[in-house]
């Protein structure tokens, strides 16, 4: 099985341009998470989605930032207009519905992919 | 509303030494709590959880944990340094039924030869 892949790996961006990035789960997980960590500090919770579904963004931007996760295909995390600000790593995780409820409940061990560090210039 | 607090931004220890990384946590409900593990550039890998089973956790590489509720601690120890233990380490939380984890700031662990 798979670990959480996220690509790319590192993106370069000059300022005012846009980011995609990239979440792919891993199989079996319907629960995904976006974390930011600046230079130096710890993980930032960003935003909780589950299929086709935003359930909590209450740790993204409110202005350029915005995150899906399609019935079909990767969770994606958008930044647009991007600032130098920005510079960081995001990080994706992923969760299986917890066991023996409802499977919009996620177990609570969530698992990270390798992050994808941004550079804006 | 949950909080983490890692004591000491850099710990350094001789290799063969004990480990020791400290973790308050502040939870008005029963929290599961997490210790992770990250290498330079690389994601964050889980070394051990604690779910309200037994307090004295286990995890990979001779890692464990101790919850405490009457301190509200959860410090990871581990009896003998090596030198592929370097690497910055987050104490986490989260709820039952919840899904936000909240982590610690972070402590690096240096080890010395």
């Amino acid at each position: 099985n798979a670990g959480v892949m996220q690509n790319p790996r590192h993106l370069v961006r000059r300022r005012g341009q846009e980011a995609r990035l990239r979440c792919s789960p891993m199989k079996g997980h319907s629960h995904v998470y976006w974390y930011r960590q600046l230079p130096e500090e710890g993980l930032k919770f960003m935003v909780y989605l589950q299929k086709e579904n935003i359930i909590d963004e209450s740790g993204m931007p409110k202005e350029r930032f915005s995150a899906e996760f399609p019935k079909e295909g990767p969770s994606i995390l958008r930044i647009q207009q991007v600032v130098r600000g920005d510079s960081a790593a995001y990080f994706c995780a992923s969760s299986p519905p917890a066991l023996g409820g409802s499977p919009l409940r996620p177990q609570e061990t969530q698992y990270f992919g390798p992050g994808t560090r941004l550079l804006v210039l | 509303a949950q909080s983490v607090t890692q004591l000491g931004s850099h710990v350094s220890v001789s290799e063969g030494a004990l480990v020791l990384l400290r973790c308050n946590y502040s939870s008005s409900v029963p929290p599961y709590l997490f210790w992770y593990v990250q290498y330079p550039n690389q994601g964050l890998q889980l070394l051990l959880k604690y779910t309200s089973a037994a307090t004295l956790v286990k995890g990979i590489n001779d890692f464990e944990a101790e919850f405490k509720k009457s301190e509200t601690s959860f410090h990871l120890t581990k009896p003998s340094a090596h030198m592929s233990d370097a690497a910055e380490y987050f104490c986490a939380v989260s709820t039952t039924g919840g899904f936000k984890t909240i982590f610690g700031a972070g402590t690096r662990l240096f080890v010395k030869a």
